[in-house]
C-alpha cells in the first residue's frame, strides 16, 4: 500500500526563525512526484513546492525548500523566515507513475507561527 | 483562470435528504478528483475521473454515494439519503493527467447533516 506519513500532528515557530516539517512515504514505484501543500484557515489548498522524484536536486519556492532523500523515502519542507501567514495546515502527498495516479496524502502537520 | 469552482460553498441538511455538491473544473483538465476531509480521517479520495471516465471509485463510501462527470466541464456528487456521519468538507479537485501534474482544488463544500 501507498502511504504518507506526517509524523508531527502540531508544530510552533517564532516569526522571522525557521522551521522543518517531516514528511516519509512508502511506495514501490520508481516514478512519482511529491507536493507540499498548504491549508490556511479558509480552507483552501494552495500548491506550495513540487518536487521530482527523479531529480536528486532539492526543489526550493522562495522562502520554502525541500530535502528529499529518496534512498529513505523522506520528503521535508524547510520554512525559512516564518512570517505570520504562514500560520496553516500543511499536508504532504505524492502522485504515482502513469496517467491515471491521484495524490495520496499525509494527515497533515499544524503550523502556528508566533509572533 | 477562474480554478476550479465548487457549489454551494456551504449546505446545511437534515438527515435522509438528498444531497448534490457541484464542480467546475479547470478548462483543459482531463483529471478530476474528489476528496472528503475530516478531522478523524483527514482527506480520503473519493474517486477520480479521466477524461470523464471514473477510474477509481473505491473510496467511495457506500452505495448512498454517486459521483457523475457527463462532460469535460462538470461533475456532481450526490449522496441519497444523507447521514450525519456524512458532515464534512468535499473538495473537488482538477489537473492534466500525469504524475508531473500538480492537483487544483476547489474552495470545498462544507456539508452539515443534522
Amino acid at each position: 500500500a501507498q502511504t504518507v506519513t506526517q509524523s508531527q500532528p502540531e508544530m510552533s515557530v517564532q516569526e522571522a526563525e525557521t522551521v522543518t516539517l517531516s514528511c516519509t512515504y512508502d511506495t514501490s514505484e520508481n516514478n512519482y512526484y511529491l507536493f507540499w501543500y498548504k491549508q490556511p484557515p479558509s480552507r483552501q489548498m494552495i500548491l506550495v513546492i513540487r518536487q521530482e522524484a527523479y531529480k536528486q536536486q532539492n526543489a526550493t519556492e522562495n522562502r520554502f525548500s525541500v530535502n528529499f532523500q529518496k534512498a529513505a523515502k523522506s520528503f521535508s519542507l524547510k520554512i525559512s523566515d516564518s512570517q505570520l501567514g504562514d500560520t496553516a495546515m500543511y499536508f504532504c502527498a505524492f502522485r504515482t507513475g502513469g496517467s491515471q495516479g491521484n495524490l495520496i496524502f499525509g494527515k497533515g502537520t499544524k503550523l502556528s507561527v508566533k509572533p | 483562470d477562474a480554478g476550479v469552482i465548487q457549489s454551494p460553498r456551504h449546505e446545511v441538511t437534515e438527515m435522509g435528504q438528498e444531497v448534490t455538491l457541484r464542480c467546475k473544473p479547470i478548462s483543459g483538465h482531463n483529471s478530476l478528483f474528489w476528496y472528503r476531509q475530516t478531522m478523524m480521517r483527514g482527506l480520503e479520495l473519493l474517486i477520480y475521473f479521466n477524461n470523464n471516465v471514473p477510474i477509481d471509485d473505491s473510496g467511495m463510501p457506500e452505495d448512498r454515494f454517486s459521483a457523475k462527470m457527463p462532460n469535460a466541464s462538470f461533475s456532481t456528487l450526490k449522496i441519497q439519503p444523507s447521514e450525519p456521519r456524512d458532515s464534512a468538507v468535499y473538495f473537488c479537485a482538477s489537473s492534466f493527467a500525469g504524475e508531473a501534474s500538480p492537483l487544483h482544488f476547489g474552495n470545498g463544500t462544507r456539508l452539515t447533516v443534522t
